[in-house]
């Protein structure tokens, strides 16, 4: 069964810190898709990134960078020296691919306040 | 420019009523999807089509209905059934199993 655990609820940071957004997930399929989804106070969700299951090279884009590590079933995200843009609620999905893939799940999110 | 708009951005209800919210998009996508978002909660899964003409349901769509006429439309029915529509509506759409979805911007649906 597919299941996506985000375990923070909120964090709150001071601008400039760094902060991690963690997410565990349950798959029994060897073949997976992994996303972060960023969703500001106007609603829409914006796609930040999709990782592969066979592709555990961690990533950096700007002050943003993503751990994948298969051993312990995560994928989390960090901001390095939080800006107040930054705040939004953050969505970690999975999508299985050998059972259909067709329907992604999503993770219950982590609210982020970065504070000036 | 390619998207995905829905309409309205804003909706209210009066309890009883069937509203409808409108889906299009212009990514030649195959499957489109309706999640519900209520405040402070996760994305559920509402209705999602793989293909024109089929449509599976998904974790709550009691109360809802769709159509998938054609590729670039995926509107969605609240019916006077549904108990509880006051949330906020994404839609969303992608070429296939475990490729990116895209989402809308979203509606919210308000019962007064």
């Amino acid at each position: 069964a597919q299941k996506v655990t985000q375990a923070q609820t909120e964090i709150s940071v001071v601008e400039k810190e760094d902060v991690t957004l963690d997410c565990v997930y349950e798959t029994r399929d060897t073949t997976y898709y992994l996303f972060w989804y960023k969703q500001p106070p106007s609603g829409e969700l914006v796609f930040l990134i999709r990782r592969n299951s066979f592709d555990e090279q961690n990533e950096i884009s700007g002050r943003y960078s993503w751990n994948f590590q298969k051993s312990t079933s995560s994928f989390n995200f960090t901001i390095t020296a939080s800006q107040v843009v930054d705040s939004a609620v953050y969505f970690c999905a999975l999508s299985d691919l050998n059972t259909g893939g067709f329907k992604t799940i999503f993770g219950a999110g982590t609210r982020l306040f970065v504070k000036a | 420019d390619g998207g995905i708009t829905q309409s309205p951005k804003y909706l209210f209800r009066k309890e009883g009523q069937n509203v409808t919210l409108s889906c299009e998009q212009n990514l030649n996508h195959d499957a489109m999807y309706w999640y519900r978002q209520d405040p402070g909660q996760g994305l559920r899964l509402i209705y999602y089509s793989q293909i024109v003409n089929d449509f599976q349901k998904g974790d709550i769509a009691e109360g809802y209905s769709v159509s998938r006429e054609k590729k670039e439309s995926f509107p969605l029915t609240v019916t006077s059934a549904q108990k509880n529509p006051t949330a906020f509506y994404l839609c969303a759409s992608d070429t296939g199993s475990g490729n990116t979805i895209y989402f809308g911007e979203g509606s919210w649906l308000t019962v007064v």
